[in-house]
């Protein structure tokens, strides 16, 4: 079965420095590797997905991520942060040999200061 | 274009009583899932239709939930009787096509309390 784990439940950062944020996947075969945003009060949004190819990934909102096999995982990066990206994010891992679902992690908090 | 709509957007209700909650997917959007996010935790697939056909529901407590998406449009989700586990975000998603990895695009969910 596949599964996500985020290490970090709450990160607190401040504004105009980098981000991190970890995600680690189980899964036997290549997943499909996605991580969604949600601000308080909103549905989740898609900040960029990996699929194949290139294993640095670019999305919305200035962030990125790398898919690294030999660690399975899939950290999420920006390289300065606003305090609009105080939200929770969530890290998914879906395969086509389970119908296409997505697993999501329980998501980290991230909390920027000024 | 208008996004995934859900009503309403906060519930409170007490142990054994029943609740219903309402989506309207973007509009063409074939596939339509609810899941269900616990505080603390990422969002769980309960159940996903493709038109008004259910393509998967085994995560759905079947006993006491409930979901139909008449006309292949809008839907609801049941919940008779509810317990206190039951108290989460309910969220709405929609996609364009299913069987791919076509971009789920969510709605902002019911809060649900049971008291």
């Amino acid at each position: 079965a596949q599964s996500v784990t985020q290490p970090d439940i709450h990160i607190t950062v401040s504004e105009g420095a980098s981000l991190e944020l970890r995600c680690n996947y189980s899964y036997g075969a290549t997943p499909y590797l996605f991580w969604y945003v949600q601000s308080p009060g909103q549905g989740l949004q898609l900040l960029l997905k990996y699929f194949s190819g290139d294993t640095l990934v670019q999305g919305i909102k200035g962030f990125e991520a790398e898919f690294k096999r030999s660690q399975s995982s899939f950290n999420l990066r920006k390289p300065s942060v606003h305090w609009s990206d105080a939200a929770e994010y969530f890290c998914a891992v879906g395969a086509v040999s389970n119908d296409y679902k997505l697993s999501f992690g329980a998501g980290t908090t991230v909390t920027v200061r000024a | 274009e208008a996004g995934v709509a859900q009503s309403p957007r906060y519930k409170i209700i007490e142990k054994r009583q029943s609740v219903a909650f309402w989506c309207n997917p973007i509009s063409g959007h074939a596939t339509l899932y609810w899941y269900q996010q616990i505080l603390g935790q990422g969002p769980k697939l309960l159940i996903q239709f493709q038109n008004n056909g259910v393509v998967d529901d085994s995560q759905l407590p079947k006993d006491r939930f409930s979901a139909e998406r008449l006309k292949g449009v809008d839907s609801t989700l049941k919940i008779q009787p509810a317990k206190l586990e039951d108290s989460a975000v309910y969220l709405c998603a929609s996609s364009s096509l299913a069987g791919s990895y076509n971009e789920q695009f969510f709605g902002p969910g019911t809060r649900l309390t049971v008291l």
